[in-house]
């Protein structure tokens, strides 16, 4: 039931955009997206439920298929705080959730 | 909102020693989780309480694992008999009981057996 993100790790300069993928082979109910920095906790990005919403946070955005079960995380002109491992999780219900491995993201001057 | 503690930080015990870590979570989340995470992976969850009931354990979960919540306040995790896999960070979250609600994590403690 794990959902399987990609691409593993991408590097990016500071300004350039990149996208994360999360997909699931089970119908899902909602789907989180989860930073984590080295030696942090994970920290709550989003949620969306399934009806195929997108959201925003800062430059930060999101999108839910829901036939298709993928989510995908927008990075819009990077910054350097945009480093870390972000992680998507799957819900089949209102309460369990599942994670992925991680996309490690390192951005650069 | 003084957000999840988790006590201790760190904890190195020798194979075959119990050990037990607590967490404390945001007061009014009724729900609180215990995940493992090893390197290079995703959270894995072990189990799941709704207060003071516990309503999921992962099937992962060895009978060395067991997990309390009594009066549906602060959580403890024993792991008897440890093993070297059980090497990892433990994290505790909380969360509202709301569809969605985000969960709120711990900064964990991590575990080494040797």
């Amino acid at each position: 039931q794990q959902p399987v993100q990609s691409p593993q790790a991408v590097i990016l300069r500071e300004g350039e955009d990149a996208v994360i993928n999360c997909s699931s082979s089970k119908a899902l109910y909602s789907v989180h997206w989860y930073r984590q920095k080295h030696g942090e906790a994970p920290v709550f990005l989003m949620i969306l439920l399934k009806g195929g919403e997108q959201k925003g946070h800062e430059k930060i955005s999101a999108s839910f298929n829901e036939k298709k079960q993928q989510s995908s995380l927008y990075l819009t002109a990077s910054q350097l705080s945009y480093s870390g491992t972000y992680f998507c999780g799957t819900s089949r219900n209102d309460y369990k959730l599942s994670f992925g491995a991680g996309t490690t993201v390192t951005v650069r001057a | 909102d003084t957000g999840v503690s988790q006590d201790p930080r760190h904890k190195i015990t020798k194979r075959g020693q119990n050990v037990t870590f607590r967490c404390d979570p945001i007061s009014e989340h009724n729900r609180l989780y215990w995940y493992r995470q090893t390197l290079g992976q995703g959270p894995e969850f072990l189990t799941y309480f709704q207060n003071e009931a516990q309503l999921e354990k992962s099937r992962l979960l060895s009978d060395r694992f067991s997990a309390e919540r009594p009066k549906g306040s602060f959580s403890t995790l024993e792991i008897q008999r440890t093993e070297q896999g059980d090497s990892a960070m433990y994290l505790c979250a909380s969360s509202l009981s709301t569809g969605d609600s985000p969960l709120h994590f711990g900064n964990g403690t991590r575990l080494t057996v040797t």
